[in-house]
């Protein structure tokens, strides 16, 4: 089945810098990509994703990059603020017989101080 | 304008006896999943919904089962919790199977085995 590593485990990141979270997924027919966001006590909640025929996609602060051919994928927040402080999870799925079934990461805590 | 409610927020249980977690969602979407999160760890995926069809992953162990007797509801039973089942408890729902669709999740339901 799938495996996605998730990069740093932790990141610490003082106001203003840039943040970037990297992931690698093991199953090649892997088709999409969604980031979540999980503050505490909440449940996770979408941020943003990218499908497996699109390199890049940016939203405001929030990008995220894909690689196929090394099958990775990264997550960048520019202009960090100390509420982008959460744990970050990326995310790996295909359709088809898969249900579009979410293999996660292990997750990255990040703090963003003032 | 909550959209995927899950009661209790903290359930607390005696080692043996059988629990019951509930989810509840507005969005009339067809998909309800449960996911297992043990702390520090990415979300697992338990089973899922579509409509009235049950799919289970096929490493959840048979103490866990799920009813959904509507649309609208989705119940995790686990019928003897042991320790190692103390988590927190996640439900999502998606609008439909497949690539790209949105999953929402509840706040979830953190479990606590004495």
């Amino acid at each position: 089945g799938e495996n996605v590593e998730q990069h740093p485990s932790t990141l610490s990141v003082q106001e203003g810098d840039s943040a970037v979270i990297k992931c690698t997924y093991s199953d090649s027919a892997s088709n999409y990509f969604p980031w979540y966001k999980q503050e505490l006590g909440k449940g996770p909640q979408l941020i943003i994703d990218i499908r497996s025929n699109v390199g890049e996609k940016k939203d405001q602060r929030i990008a995220v990059t894909l690689n196929k051919t090394a099958k990775h994928f990264s997550l960048h927040i520019t202009e960090t603020q100390p509420e982008d402080s959460a744990v970050y999870f990326c995310a790996a799925s295909k359709g088809g017989t898969s249900y579009g079934k979410l293999t996660f990461g292990q997750g990255t805590i990040l703090t963003v101080h003032p | 304008d909550a959209m995927v409610i899950q009661n209790p927020r903290y359930q607390v249980t005696q080692f043996g006896k059988p629990v019951t977690l509930s989810c509840s969602q507005t969005l009339n979407h067809n998909v309800m999943y449960w996911y297992q999160q043990k702390s520090s760890q990415a979300p697992k995926l338990l089973f899922h919904y579509y409509d009235k069809d049950f799919n289970n992953e096929a490493d959840t162990p048979d103490n866990f089962q799920s009813r959904r007797p509507n649309t609208s509801f989705c119940f995790l039973d686990i019928r003897s919790p042991g320790l190692g089942d103390a988590a927190m408890y996640l439900c999502a729902t998606s609008r439909d199977l497949g690539l790209g669709y949105e999953q929402y999740f509840g706040p979830g339901t953190r479990l606590t085995v004495t």
